[in-house]
């Protein structure tokens, strides 16, 4: 069964940092493409960023690029997000979610919940 | 910039049969653009439906197909039941990895 297990979400002050994690498991992970995908409070949902397979080809969304650094370890089976200069509009549930092709996504996590206030 | 469509809210009856659509703000929508389509009750995490146009996701019943309709992509939805009341999401890829959500349609059974 595919398991994607988000952590590492909470409160930061505007301005801070915060790395996302995304535990795989269920599935050779070395195999496929992730993202990260957001959704405000009440809101709808905002792709964030890609990583391919063996992480050479990266993506980011405008809204975050220069600000945020998607990585991954297949060793470990491990997604990364590290979110640096956190603003306002960053608040949101950050869902891992795993990628057949940069094209299509096929298996979601729970998400993390990220609160940015002062 | 580019905006994806969708109607903010549906009602279908139970049994009925529904399609929600998903456009952009200029020009048509193909299978180039490969749609998906994801289903997300609240509290939840999305689930997928359908991706690249029409091709059900992994235990997806058959109730759920996706196609283009005109100049844009649509969800069908048939012998609609109770579950399937929720918020669905569609996403087209604009290329270079980008992909953007449309705003949603919430669904409701009555």
């Amino acid at each position: 069964e595919v398991q994607l297990v988000e952590s590492g979400g909470g409160l930061v002050q505007p301005g801070g940092s915060l790395r996302l994690s995304c535990a795989a498991s269920g599935f050779t992970f070395s195999s496929y493409e992730m993202n990260w995908v957001r959704q405000a409070p009440g809101k709808g949902l905002e792709w964030v960023s890609y990583i391919s397979s063996s992480g050479s080809t990266i993506y980011y969304a405008d809204s975050v690029k220069g600000r945020f650094t998607i990585s991954r370890d297949n060793a470990k089976n491990s997604l990364y997000l590290q979110m640096n200069s956190l603003r306002a509009e960053d608040m949101a549930v950050y869902y891992c979610a795993r990628g057949l092709a940069a094209t299509i996504i096929d298996y979601w996590g729970q998400g993390t919940l990220v609160t940015v206030s002062s | 910039q580019t905006v994806v469509t969708q109607e903010p809210s549906f009602s279908v009856s139970p049994g009925g049969t529904v399609t929600l659509t998903c456009g952009l703000s200029s020009g048509s929508v193909s299978s180039s653009y490969y749609p998906s389509w994801y289903q997300q009750t609240p509290g939840q995490a999305p689930r997928t439906l359908i991706y690249s146009t029409n091709i059900r996701s992994s235990g997806v019943p058959d109730r759920f197909s996706g196609s283009i309709l005109g100049n844009k992509a649509a969800l069908t939805i048939t012998g609609a039941q109770a579950d399937d009341e929720s918020d669905y999401y569609c996403v087209l890829y604009m290329g270079s990895g980008q992909k953007v959500f449309g705003g949603g349609t919430k669904l409701t059974v009555l």
